[in-house]
């Protein structure tokens, strides 16, 4: 089954605690993303890749870190949380970054950071 | 750079009746416009996008959306729902001077509740 997976799906951690969300695909897509969800706010798109090695900022990109070694996977590393990156997290996927192709979302993930 | 504004948060409406959700963008450049779906604990669906042609756009699940350029709106409508199409809608745009999803703005979310 073609799909977006991400893990953990829930999270408490404490501040200042490193921590890595992974993201995978099956699909061979070579652009991903991901976006922070927040009331009030919709999602915020964080950081994209358009393809291996290849990384870009987002709207709101302080505070994440991410890389892009492999096609199929784009994890999103937070290397010192804190209370204000609490959220639900979503990667996205789509086969070449254009427009007239559909992007896929993952299940999210909710971290808490307390 | 482009905004997006989603005028209601929450939208309550009975079963079978009509149901019209606002979207306003507001850019300098030309855009390209979607609408996404969330069910509750799933992540986003994609219900239809404007990219060209026909300013009537239609998607799955019974949806379709007008493109309205001089008064920069894009709202979604079905014109009968089900239990089901309770969830949380997102309208959402890009530049379409790129032709890639690098730069993408969500609206705020409207809220649907269908009751019986």
């Amino acid at each position: 089954e073609a799909q977006v997976t991400q893990n953990p799906r829930y999270l408490i951690t404490v501040t200042g605690k490193k921590l890595t969300v992974t993201c995978s695909q099956n699909m061979n897509h070579e652009y991903m993303s991901w976006y922070r969800q927040d009331p009030g706010l919709g999602l915020r798109q964080i950081y994209y890749s358009m393809n291996v090695e290849v990384t870009d900022k987002g709207d709101v990109p302080e505070g994440y870190k991410v890389s892009r070694k492999e096609k199929r996977n784009f994890p999103l590393i937070l290397e010192s949380p804190s209370p204000n990156q609490t959220s639900l997290y979503f990667c996205a996927s789509s086969q070449t970054g254009l427009l007239t192709d559909t992007q896929y979302f993952g299940p999210g993930t909710r971290l808490t950071v307390l | 750079a482009q905004s997006v504004t989603q005028l209601d948060s929450q939208v309550p409406v009975f079963e079978e009746a009509p149901v019209e959700l606002r979207c306003n963008y507001s850019s300098s450049v030309s855009v390209y416009l979607f609408w996404y779906v969330q069910y509750p604990n799933q992540g986003l669906q994609l219900l239809l996008k404007y990219l060209s042609g026909s300013t009537l756009v239609k998607g799955i699940n019974g949806f379709e959306a007008e493109f309205n350029k001089s008064q920069t709106s894009f709202h979604l409508r079905k014109p009968s729902v089900h239990i089901s199409d309770t969830a949380e809608y997102f309208c959402a745009v890009t530049d379409s001077s790129t032709d890639s999803w690098g730069k993408f703005q969500f609206g705020a979310g409207t809220q649907v509740v269908v009751t019986p």
